[in-house]
């Protein structure tokens, strides 16, 4: 595709449900990187992966906040026993290398927990 | 880590105004300045950048600035459309990886 793939573009869950949110980066980047972007925030930071490194996961909030890329393409971000507290869109983005380039995000994944 | 304070939180222009939104960050390391555009329901959009080995760089009806010093850069629009009308956020970043601190975004409306 030619930009980055989020899925789903919304989500809602009951608290206490696992969710797992996809991001298809575009062909070829090297380094991914989620953020989550509560309303009327700025995103900030989760994780950055450089292929299937996860080089970064220090913007986590808690262990149940988990994040892989196995083959170094698609990513998933997994929360396990969701809280109201994580009801935010999730954003992924992509870029070529992993230093100073143009970071491209998609759309969003947006979650309500109920 | 990085820190990244953004003014005004909104912002509400005339069509053919000019306007100005200001960052400031707090770790002098930073060296990479992108500034992005948020429409309702999309990601955020890079629309220009500045290193820090630059003080000004200009894109048509845009311009970002650079005060290394001060640590701080702002954002010009000029000959503001409604179009222009989204959320803009300024962050940082320090060479090695690129993962930038964002700041908490400006709203930014233009009146036609």
């Amino acid at each position: 595709g030619a930009g980055v793939s989020q899925s789903p573009r919304y989500k809602v869950a009951k608290r206490g449900q696992d969710v797992a949110l996809r991001c298809d980066p575009i062909s070829g980047h090297v380094s991914l990187f989620w953020y989550q972007q509560a309303l009327g925030q700025g995103p900030e930071f989760l994780t950055y992966f450089q292929n299937e490194a996860q080089l970064d996961k220090s913007g986590l909030p808690s262990d149940r906040f988990f994040a892989e890329r196995p083959e170094g393409s698609v990513s998933t971000l997994k929360i396990q026993r969701t809280q109201q507290e994580d009801s935010a869109v999730y954003l992924c983005a992509s870029s070529l290398v992993g230093v100073e380039t143009e970071a491209f995000f998609g759309q969003g994944t947006r979650l309500t927990v109920v | 880590g990085e820190n990244v304070e953004q003014h005004p939180s909104t912002l509400s222009v005339q069509e053919g105004d000019s306007a100005v939104i200001k960052c400031t960050y707090s770790d002098s390391a930073s060296n990479y300045f992108p500034w992005y555009k948020q429409e309702l329901g999309k990601g955020p959009q890079l629309i220009i950048d500045i290193r820090s080995n630059v003080g000004e760089k200009k894109d048509q009806r845009i311009a970002v600035t650079l005060n290394k010093t001060a640590k701080h850069f702002s954002l010009h629009i000029t000959e503001t459309q409604p179009e222009d009308s989204a959320v803009y956020f300024c962050a940082a970043s320090k060479g090695g990886s690129y993962i930038p601190t964002f700041g908490r975004g400006t709203s930014l409306i233009v009146h036609p």
